[in-house]
């Protein structure tokens, strides 16, 4: 399969607990996009990367929040001291520069978290 | 603000009938339209994007279109099938040197037997 994949599927964790998410893009994808989702709401953008570089973070992402993508491949999302609030759909996707204009998403299957 | 605005909220249609989806955005400069279907508890799904200058665009039986002075653009599924049922997301993307994204909430549709 050579979609866009994250794991784990779905983490159910205590509150105040730190709990990280993994995201494989498209192997030639250079950008790769997270976002959260919840119940009846379309995805909200919480950071996006051009190969290894952070080039934006949403308001959203608190102090809380960390993603990283080490090497411009696979990425890393952090939440610590969860709280109930946090409790969503963790989306990643991934587009290639090329074409230019189009540059279409391909989103993974996400990450379901749930904080008890 | 940039907004994305779909309607109606949510649709529930007889198996084998026609449907319109409608998507309202405020973004600007804009770049490209993309309609996602997205199943339950799954990530979503491209079925179509188009650029400024596009008018139409079909995906087997999804045809989308864009009036690109009004802002609106519309989904429409034809002879619909129990397999639609889904969010119909409709995004926007600004232009620049990267793209920002803004997407709408999504029309839930139900095809019922």
């Amino acid at each position: 399969d050579t979609g866009v994949s994250q794991n784990p599927r779905h983490k159910i964790t205590k509150r105040g607990q730190n709990v990280t998410f993994r995201c494989d893009p498209i192997s030639e994808h250079n950008r790769l996009y997270w976002y959260r989702q919840t119940l009846g709401q379309g995805p909200e953008f919480l950071t996006y990367f051009q190969n290894e570089a952070q080039l934006e973070k949403s308001r959203l992402l608190s102090d809380r929040f960390s993603a990283e993508r080490p090497k411009g491949s696979f990425s890393t999302l952090e939440i610590q001291r969860t709280e109930q609030g946090d409790s969503a759909m963790y989306l990643c996707a991934s587009s290639s520069i090329r074409p230019a204009r189009t540059d279409t998403q391909y989103f993974g299957p996400g990450t379901r978290l749930t904080v008890l | 603000k940039n907004q994305v605005e779909q309607s109606p909220q949510s649709l529930i249609i007889l198996e084998g009938k026609n449907c319109t989806l409608q998507c309202n955005y405020t973004v600007s400069p804009f770049s490209n339209l993309r309609w996602y279907k997205q199943d339950t508890g799954r990530g979503p799904v491209s079925l179509t994007i188009m650029t400024f200058s596009e008018n139409t665009k079909s995906n087997g039986r999804y045809t989308a279109t864009l009036d690109a002075d009004t802002k609106q653009s519309s989904l429409h599924i034809t002879a619909s099938q129990l397999s639609d049922s889904a969010s119909y997301i409709c995004v926007v993307s600004e232009s620049g040197g990267y793209q920002k994204v803004t997407f709408g909430i999504g029309t839930k549709l139900q095809v019922i037997p």
